[in-house]
């Protein structure tokens, strides 16, 4: 069963303009970690966020975690071209095991 | 330093038929987890593999089943295909065993399986 689930499904954007993309989930988390992926390739870890933190940055990504409401947010800034691709974010439960849950993801279309 | 290799990149099979899937995890790695991506979705864990052996399992029926060799390659096994085995299958490694952390694994590009 998919734990996380990123909104929008679909995102359309200008190259310059910012993307938000949330992720809500349905159980206690010890971490969650956002990835994209490009054309349906192989996954790319952007950035962990740990249960006890709110926010953090990595370049032009922006992520916020709010565990009273199982939701996080990832902010893209000043978007570009290449960053086109699908995002999931992916959960590890407390008390779990290290399997990862994988969301099915938002596609975001950056047109330049 | 290469990273992690799939092989084949594509693949077609015919229903009832079997497949193996192979990966060479990234130089130093010792630990090889497999994923199923169906199309629209995201990846689902299938199982792990530590010191040749099936460490952890997600929720896969047993036609699925692996192996890891001595020099840490592994490969998927998938028994009597069905329509719904069609999907992206993602090889990740890391170093450590079950308990490696998520964000510490590195993936594949992934074989795009497609049965007829």
């Amino acid at each position: 069963s998919q734990q996380g689930e990123e909104d929008p499904q679909a995102l359309s954007i200008q190259e310059g303009e910012n993307a938000t993309m949330n992720c809500s989930y349905k159980t206690s988390i010890n971490n969650l970690q956002w990835y994209r992926q490009n054309s349906g390739r192989g996954l790319v870890h952007l950035i962990l966020i740990r249960s006890n933190e709110r926010e953090k940055h990595s370049g032009r990504l922006r992520v916020t975690l709010d565990t009273s409401k199982k939701s996080s947010s990832l902010l893209i800034t000043a978007s570009r071209a290449a960053d086109t691709a699908s995002y999931f974010c992916a959960t590890h439960r407390s008390g779990g095991s290290y399997i990862p849950t994988f969301g099915r993801g938002t596609s975001l279309i950056v047109h330049p | 330093d290469a990273g992690v290799t799939q092989s084949p990149t594509h693949l077609i099979k015919t229903r009832g038929q079997q497949v193996t899937l192979r990966c060479s995890p990234k130089s130093g790695h010792d630990t090889v987890s497999w994923y199923q991506q169906a199309l629209g979705q995201g990846p689902q864990f299938i199982f792990q593999y530590y010191e040749e052996e099936e460490r952890q399992r997600g929720n896969f029926p047993d036609r699925f089943s692996g192996h890891q060799f001595p020099n840490y390659s592994s490969e998927l096994n998938v028994n009597a295909l069905l329509l719904g085995d069609s999907a992206l299958y993602l090889c990740a490694s890391s170093l450590g065993g079950p308990g490696t952390a998520l964000w510490e694994q590195y993936f594949g590009p992934g074989t795009r399986l497609t049965v007829t």
